[in-house]
């Protein structure tokens, strides 16, 4: 199936350092969202966005909503050991909830 | 507010058998939709629901199939079991209109063996 092209594929860093990971499509996404899941979980939103351009923040987590719709990314700043787990991009169009995932960055963080 | 309830949370199946999982959404969101989460395939959509009509399907085979009740509440049902369907499936409500992001349940965590 469709697949976002999300990178990395896994970060390994210091904590108290900045991440940054992005989210690329072929196609065009309406809106596109974050996600964090932790092993044995569900996915958890972080942020939503819903405008080309958009620039949203939730506490640490920054998130932009690329000009041609077609890529994203987030930053978390500051990171700590609770940050650990994978994160989603997913893209949606219109009211339909057939989101289109990345394969998800791992997060390790060192003490 | 209670968020997304999946029943149960782990299965074991034998291949061959048919295996129903349930989701109960939040309060007041009509859609409900499915996923499946393998290690290989990622995350990937199988269907919506709303208002007991299926909205959406996915690329998935006709051995996976659901529904949803008047209460929003659905169900997904998966026949004649084989060792790929090894799986978490997730389930996600939405609010209809206005900004309709997904949230998830904790998944049901299903073992073909």
């Amino acid at each position: 199936g469709q697949q976002l092209n999300q990178s990395p594929q896994s970060m390994f860093i210091q904590e108290g350092e900045d991440v940054s990971m992005n989210c690329t499509s072929s196609s065009i996404f309406n809106t596109w969202l974050w996600y964090k899941q932790d092993p044995g979980e569900g996915p958890v939103l972080l942020i939503a966005l819903y405008k080309a351009g958009e620039l949203t923040s939730n506490g640490r987590l920054t998130a932009q909503f690329g000009i041609t719709r077609k890529d994203s990314f987030l930053n978390i700043s500051a990171s700590i050991p609770s940050d650990v787990g994978i994160y989603f991009c997913a893209g949606q169009n219109g009211g339909a909830q057939k989101l289109v995932f990345g394969q998800g960055t791992r997060l390790t963080i060192n003490p | 507010k209670a968020g997304v309830t999946q029943t149960p949370r782990y299965l074991i199946k034998t291949r061959g058998q048919q295996v129903t999982l349930s989701c109960s959404p939040i309060s007041g969101h009509r859609s409900v939709s499915w996923y499946q989460q393998t290690p290989g395939q990622g995350l990937q959509f199988l269907f919506e629901y709303f208002s007991e009509t299926q909205r959406n399907k996915g690329n998935f085979p006709g051995r996976f199939s659901g529904r949803q009740f008047s209460n929003s509440r659905s169900e997904m049902n998966v026949s004649t079991l084989e060792l790929g369907d090894s799986a978490l499936y997730l389930c996600a409500s939405s609010l209809w209109r206005g900004k309709t992001e997904a949230f998830f349940g904790q998944g049901t965590r299903l073992t073909v063996v």
